[in-house]
């Protein structure tokens, strides 16, 4: 069965700061996809970054980074100098072949001026 | 503005009313989703239609009745909710079923008195 860690619930940060939330997942599949998403107060979940679990490449967006670790099984992501709008829930998920997501619990990220 | 549209944003009804929400999406996404998130948790799949057919239903009650009128449209009909129905309903869609990004909506925010 999936599972996915989202093991700090709460962050709060100063702006400008770097933060890291960690993910860490369980799966048996060999060939799996995980997800971030965003939830701003607002509501919806915004869509950051889907990986393949054949590609550990790292990823970098603008402020985000991400770090894919097959080794750890970890998949952490970064936001580098952060802004009070990074403030938000933050989601990891996995998901297989269907389209069933594994959310982790969510670690809410506070950005402070 | 998000490309997944959801009305109404909030509603409040009793536990004998029947009410529908709605959701739209215009990107050619073949699969729609409706997700159940309650406070501080993550969201919990519900339905997913994929080309206008139901292929996931996760032993939601009866109360609960989705509907894909076309391929751009998705509806979930409320009857006889409880109160511990109340919740944030999102709706989703993505390019086809299997693991696609999904893209949310707002939400409607479900109040039952």
């Amino acid at each position: 069965a999936q599972k996915v860690t989202q093991a700090q619930t709460e962050i709060s940060v100063v702006e400008k700061e770097d933060v890291t939330l960690d993910c860490v997942y369980e799966t048996r599949d060999t060939t799996y996809y995980l997800f971030w998403y965003k939830q701003p107060p607002s509501g919806e979940l915004v869509f950051l970054i889907r990986r393949n679990s054949f590609d550990e490449q790292n990823e970098i967006s603008g402020r985000y980074s991400w770090n894919f670790q097959k080794s750890t099984s970890s998949f952490n992501f970064t936001i580098t100098a952060s802004q009070v709008v990074d403030s938000a829930v933050y989601f990891c998920a996995e998901g297989g072949a269907n389209s069933k997501l594994t959310f982790g619990k969510g670690i809410t990220l506070s950005v402070r001026p | 503005d998000t490309e997944v549209t959801q009305t109404p944003k909030h509603l409040v009804m009793g536990m004998t009313n029947k009410k529908s929400l709605k959701c739209e999406q215009h990107m050619g996404h073949r699969a729609m989703y409706w997700y159940k998130q309650k406070a501080k948790k993550p969201p919990e799949l519900m339905f997913v239609y994929s080309y206008e057919k139901l292929s996931i239903n996760e032993s939601v009650p009866s109360r609960f009745s989705p509907e894909c009128p076309n391929s751009s449209l998705l509806n979930l009909h409320l009857h006889a909710l409880q109160p511990e129905d109340s919740a944030l309903y999102l709706c989703a869609s993505s390019q086809g079923q299997g693991p696609q990004p999904q893209h949310f909506g707002d939400g409607t925010r479900l109040s039952i008195l």
